[in-house]
């Protein structure tokens, strides 16, 4: 069993369209983060929140920790926007150690 | 600019050979990490550093070893003893773990892809 679920594992939108991405975890938390693999293989981090709500630009996450999962939304979604996106929880008491979701494959078709 | 370089991009292991990936930061962190990542999973941790001189045994570490002799770099060799060395490899870095409160983002580089030749 994984610890971190995503869902869906590939996704394809038009241009313009409303995204959602899905994670849930099965261990207590005190943050998740979001981050983007781009075709070239590079990771960036998008976010990392342990409640409520962050926007950043047309990105959009979401944290339900009662629930135990996350949502990152992109909204007027551009072709730019297509690369892997990549759920990830910290392990607890292991310093700065994750698990790591497989990541949604987004294409974003012009 | 800050930020983390692996190298090379690409690299090709002969059979029973032993090759090293490298990776520098110049971003003043104390924790290093190298991830292994294969489609359709998850990035697996293979080594950690959290300090200088001092390096632990991530997930999958076996086949694998590291060094850690300076703060900037953090070099992989994969040895002839992992069997399955074709992937892609990403080192990251982080503020040393309690630094900051709650778990610190971590920065990545661009990756290694490893193929067997």
């Amino acid at each position: 069993k994984n610890e971190v679920e995503q869902s869906p594992q590939n996704l394809t939108a038009q241009e313009g369209e409303f995204i959602t991405i899905n994670c849930s975890y099965s261990v207590g938390i005190s943050a998740l983060h979001w981050l983007q693999q781009h075709p070239g293989g590079g990771i960036v981090s998008l976010f990392m929140l342990s409640s409520g709500k962050k926007k950043h630009g047309r990105l959009i996450a979401t944290i339900n920790i009662q629930e135990k999962h996350s949502s990152l939304h992109i909204t007027a979604s551009h072709p730019r926007d297509s690369a892997v996106y990549i759920c990830a929880v910290p392990r607890e008491d292991t310093g700065n150690q994750f698990y790591f979701g497989t990541g949604t494959s987004l294409t974003v078709i012009p | 600019d800050g930020g983390i370089t692996q190298s090379p991009k690409y690299l090709f292991r002969k059979e029973g050979q032993n090759v090293t990936l490298s990776c520098e930061q110049n971003l003043n962190h104390d924790a290093m990490y190298w991830y292994r990542q294969d489609p359709g999973q998850g990035l697996r941790l293979i080594y950690y550093s959290q300090i200088v001189n001092d390096f632990q045994k991530g997930d999958i570490a076996e086949g694998y070893s590291v060094s850690r002799e300076k703060k900037e770099s953090f070099p992989l060799t994969v040895t002839s003893a992992q069997k399955n060395p074709t992937a892609f490899y990403l080192c990251a870095s982080s503020m040393r773990p309690g630094q900051g409160g709650i778990k610190n983002i971590q920065y990545f580089g661009a990756g290694t892809r490893l193929s067997v030749l």
